[in-house]
């Protein structure tokens, strides 16, 4: 299957910083890309679908102005939590697909942030 | 918003035990994969499989999209197969279902 790296697998940062995490496609060009967050024994929420050029969507309740998503290309997408709390600690996953809607979705490693 | 609720929450089996583990979802979608979450909260990609059955090893998916459902089988399992279990389904983006998440004990 193809191949999706996120970066970095874990991070822990100070409140009020920060954080940027990366998700590339390795082998394929990513033409959408989305965005999970995960508490612990919970499912995967979906926090936003990126396209490559385009601005991203976002799902109720998730502040655009604290995720901040870009997806520059069609191998990288990035979400960067900004003045994080430790309320935003969590389990951060991308996933990417490389048609459009009705093909596989991969997954990237996840990471976990902690703000401390 | 689509529902994707899947059954049961929790299983626990002794290794070599069979299992099947469903999903039901609230309205027509246009896909629908099965993942394997390890310990690692690395998502394994199992099966892709928006109609019909599908089989790889001991694992076999079946999806029944007129009735709004999927099943997994698990069959003769080993602790290597302990973890989450997420059905995910797509209409113009995909969502996850609830998860099952297994144990298996020697």
């Amino acid at each position: 299957g193809a191949v999706v790296s996120q970066h970095p697998s874990w991070v822990i940062c100070k409140s009020g910083t920060s954080v940027k995490i990366e998700c590339r496609s390795l082998d394929f060009q990513a033409t959408t890309m989305f965005w999970y967050r995960q508490f612990p024994k919970q499912s995967l929420m979906l926090m936003a679908t990126s396209n490559e050029g385009s601005k991203a969507t976002y799902e109720q309740g998730v502040e655009k102005d604290k995720f901040l998503i870009n997806h520059a290309s069609l191998t990288l997408s990035t979400l960067t939590v900004t003045s994080a709390h430790p309320e935003d600690s969590s389990f951060y996953i991308c996933s990417a697909i490389a048609g459009g809607m009705n093909t596989e979705a991969f997954f990237g490693q996840g990471t976990r942030l902690t703000v401390v | 918003g689509i529902q994707v609720e899947q059954s049961p929450p929790d299983l626990i089996l002794q290794e070599g035990a069979n299992s099947t583990l469903r999903c039901n979802f609230s309205d027509s979608v246009n896909n629908l994969q099965w993942f394997h979450q390890n310990p690692w909260g690395q998502l394994i990609n199992l099966f892709y499989i928006p109609s019909g059955t599908k089989q790889n090893g001991r694992l076999s998916a079946t999806t029944v999209a007129t009735e709004r459902y999927s099943l997994l089988y698990i069959s003769s399992s080993q602790t290597t197969d302990s973890g989450v279990y997420f059905c995910a389904v797509e209409d113009d983006k995909l969502i996850f279902g609830t998860g099952t998440r297994l144990q298996v004990f020697p």
